[in-house]
């Protein structure tokens, strides 16, 4: 099945750092991927939609100068998170499909959990 | 109103026996329905993918679809204490870009 590699699996940075988290799709490409963030013991949260070759689309609420997105190629995402804060403090997962219809299951990254001291 | 509902549990289920799951949902044009399985700490895993309405059978799992009632369940049966985690109910929203909106999730306790 497909495969997607999240990088690195658990940081902790200061507060005011950056930190920058891989999403790769090992076996297929992936034109579209998807970054939520899930805060303890509540659902997943849809951050953004990353579309390669072209700008990240944000959900309402998540600030697109805050948590900076790239998709340069058809396997690799990164999500940067600039100046991060405690409040950032969450599980961060990437997520991509393996066909193109947007019907078929999205398949997830194993998750970065970033804590901000 | 929530775009997608579950019951947040925990749902304590004997070992050998059926844990039912609930979710419904708002968007009555959605067509792609999953359960996702979500052990503690973990990122979700694909347990069910549904797509029309009636059960869908696999291994233990059955997914059951009613559009009409915009309602989709998921039931495992001989439940396991490895079945013991968070399930998550995932719906496609209708756009080009295939977003899926998950429910809150649902905590099962399988207890020996």
């Amino acid at each position: 099945g497909a495969v997607v590699s999240q990088h690195p699996s658990r940081v902790i940075c200061k507060s005011g750092t950056s930190v920058k988290i891989e999403c790769r799709s090992l076996d297929f490409q992936a034109t579209t991927m998807f970054w939520y963030r899930q805060f303890p013991k509540q659902s997943l949260m849809l951050m953004a939609t990353s579309n390669e070759g072209s700008k990240a689309t944000y959900e309402q609420g998540v600030e697109k100068d805050k948590f900076l997105i790239n998709h340069a190629s058809l396997t690799l995402s990164t999500l940067t998170v600039t100046s991060a804060h405690p409040e950032d403090s969450s599980f961060y997962i990437c997520s991509a499909r393996d066909q193109g219809g947007g019907s078929s299951p999205l398949h997830f990254g194993n998750g970065t959990r970033l804590t901000v001291t | 109103q929530k775009e997608v509902e579950q019951n947040s549990g925990p749902l304590s289920v004997p070992e050998g026996a059926i844990a039912s799951l609930n979710c419904t949902y708002s968007d009555r044009g959605s067509q792609s329905f999953f359960w996702y399985r979500q052990y503690s700490g973990k990122s979700p895993e694909l347990i069910m993918s549904i797509y029309s309405n009636g059960d869908k059978e696999d291994g233990r799992f059955t997914a059951q679809l009613n559009k009409a009632s915009q309602y989709v369940s998921l039931l495992i049966r001989d439940s396991q204490p490895s079945d013991s985690a968070t399930y998550l109910c995932a719906v496609n929203r209708i756009d080009s870009w295939g977003k899926l909106q998950f429910g809150a999730g649902t905590q099962v306790v399988v207890t020996p």
